[in-house]
């Protein structure tokens, strides 16, 4: 069975410009939700997607933005980027269903270095 | 939203017990308690779960006071491998609403030859 595929794995942006990132979930998992991480702040929670919508939203600015595709592939948007965004972006899948609770499955991470 | 309160750092030597406790005052009656390992530069992944109690799988066991307000993850005789971060994670079922997962700072632990 597939595990979360992030991509890509590393990229590197120059301030003002954007960048997407992509997450392929597990197979049958329809919630996608995305995560910063950086060595101060830890994992910050930036947003929750289950089928096509977008359900929770963290305390990030609207420069950051994501979507999510009928076949549950999400991608996230950071568009005029700082230095301040340079971490690691983590995406995780879940069934999203609504009996018990939902262990989340980590992608990789793309490491994201704004110069 | 139950915030978790855990220490930021533990060193144990091989061969050891580990306990990892977690703070959760405010926990709500439909969380769970997950605990997830994290390795430099790897997304966290899945140790264990529970509700109530105690909970035992290959890997750790979690303990769980009937009040619920904290946690205790276990890690038997662990190893130079076991080194990473340790984040305990609060949350309940997606029940039609909306679901913020919160994750605090973590436990680094250093095991130590």
């Amino acid at each position: 069975k597939a595990g979360v595929t992030q991509t890509p794995r590393y990229l590197i942006k120059t301030r003002g410009q954007q960048v997407t990132l992509s997450c392929s979930p597990i197979s049958g998992h329809r919630s996608v939700s995305w995560y910063q991480q950086t060595p101060g702040q830890g994992l910050q929670f930036l947003f929750e997607y289950f089928s096509e919508t977008q359900r929770n939203k963290g305390n990030f600015p609207g420069r950051f933005s994501g979507r999510q595709f009928s076949n549950s592939r999400s991608e996230m948007n950071v568009s005029t980027l700082e230095l301040g965004d340079s971490a690691l972006y983590l995406c995780a899948s879940t069934s999203g269903s609504v009996a018990g609770a939902n262990v989340l499955t980590f992608g990789a991470g793309s490491r994201l270095t704004v110069l | 939203l139950a915030k978790t309160t855990q220490p930021i750092s533990m060193d144990s030597y091989e061969g050891q017990e580990v306990n990892i406790t977690c703070s959760h005052n405010n926990i709500a009656t439909n969380d769970y308690i997950t605990w997830y390992q994290q390795f430099p530069s790897q997304g966290p992944r899945f140790i264990i779960q529970g509700y109530k109690t105690k909970v035992t799988n290959e890997v750790a066991s979690l303990f769980i006071p009937a009040d619920r307000k904290s946690s205790t993850l276990s890690l038997p005789r662990v190893s130079l491998s076991d080194t990473a971060v340790y984040y305990c994670l609060v949350g309940g079922p997606y029940s039609g609403g909306y679901q913020k997962v919160t994750f605090g700072i973590g436990t680094k632990l250093q095991v130590i030859p």
